[in-house]
């Protein structure tokens, strides 16, 4: 079957860096994408990858790797409205969306 | 209308009732999607449309159908509601149904009792 898993919670001060994990078998690969979802609002996209490496925008990055069926976001200088739940889905040899269930993220001060 | 706009914003309804979920977009994307969202749980995809008069079946398909007449209108109908069809449904588009970002409207809480 296929699975995206990313921890259930995580919880980071204020102005610190936080990477939230994602790993991820799939019938297929046709690229990754991270949205970011405040509570009771709907997804917004953050970053897409298809090529190994990192890819950075502003205080946001993503990383993966196709060979271990890994990826990786990590926000820095994090802020309060930075609170929010973290969705990782991969686009499989159908090109459909397998989304994992999310990391919430609280920031305290 | 900017984006993709969903109706009602929230429902409650009795098992077994018929509903219909609105979903209008006008980016004049080719692809829509209608997603259920629960807790603990990724999303799913119920059915989707790659362009107008096409559609398809998702991971969870039953009990829901979809119409796809024109590009902007997306409709998802539940016939007999049941309540574990008590979720937040989400519509989302994009410019087309294979290598583009999909936009996500802003969902519908629908309650069966």
């Amino acid at each position: 079957g296929q699975n995206i898993d990313q921890p259930t919670e995580m919880t980071a001060t204020e102005g610190a860096i936080v990477q939230i994990n994602c790993t991820y078998q799939t019938s297929g690969f046709n690229g990754l994408f991270w949205y970011q979802q405040h509570a009771g609002e709907a997804p917004t996209f953050l970053s897409y990858n298809v090529l190994d490496g990192l890819e950075e925008k502003g205080r946001f990055s993503s990383f993966l790797s196709r060979s271990k069926g890994y990826s990786y976001l990590l926000l820095k200088e994090l802020q309060m409205k930075d609170s929010a739940s973290y969705l990782c889905a991969v686009r499989d040899s159908n090109y459909q969306l397998i989304w994992g269930a999310g990391t919430k993220l609280i920031i305290k001060p | 209308i900017a984006g993709i706009t969903q109706a009602p914003t929230s429902q409650i309804l009795a098992a077994g009732r018929r509903m219909t979920l609105r979903c209008t977009q006008d980016m004049r994307h080719n692809a829509m999607y209608w997603y259920r969202q629960d807790l603990g749980l990724g999303l799913r995809l119920i059915h989707y449309s790659n362009t107008a008069g096409t559609t398809g079946k998702g991971e969870v398909p039953d009990g829901y159908s979809v119409s796809r007449a024109n590009t902007d209108d997306f409709p998802l109908t539940l016939a007999s509601a049941v309540p574990s069809q008590t979720s937040v449904y989400f519509c989302a588009s994009s410019l087309d149904g294979s290598t583009d970002t999909q936009y996500f409207g802003p969902g519908t809480r629908l309650t069966v009792l």
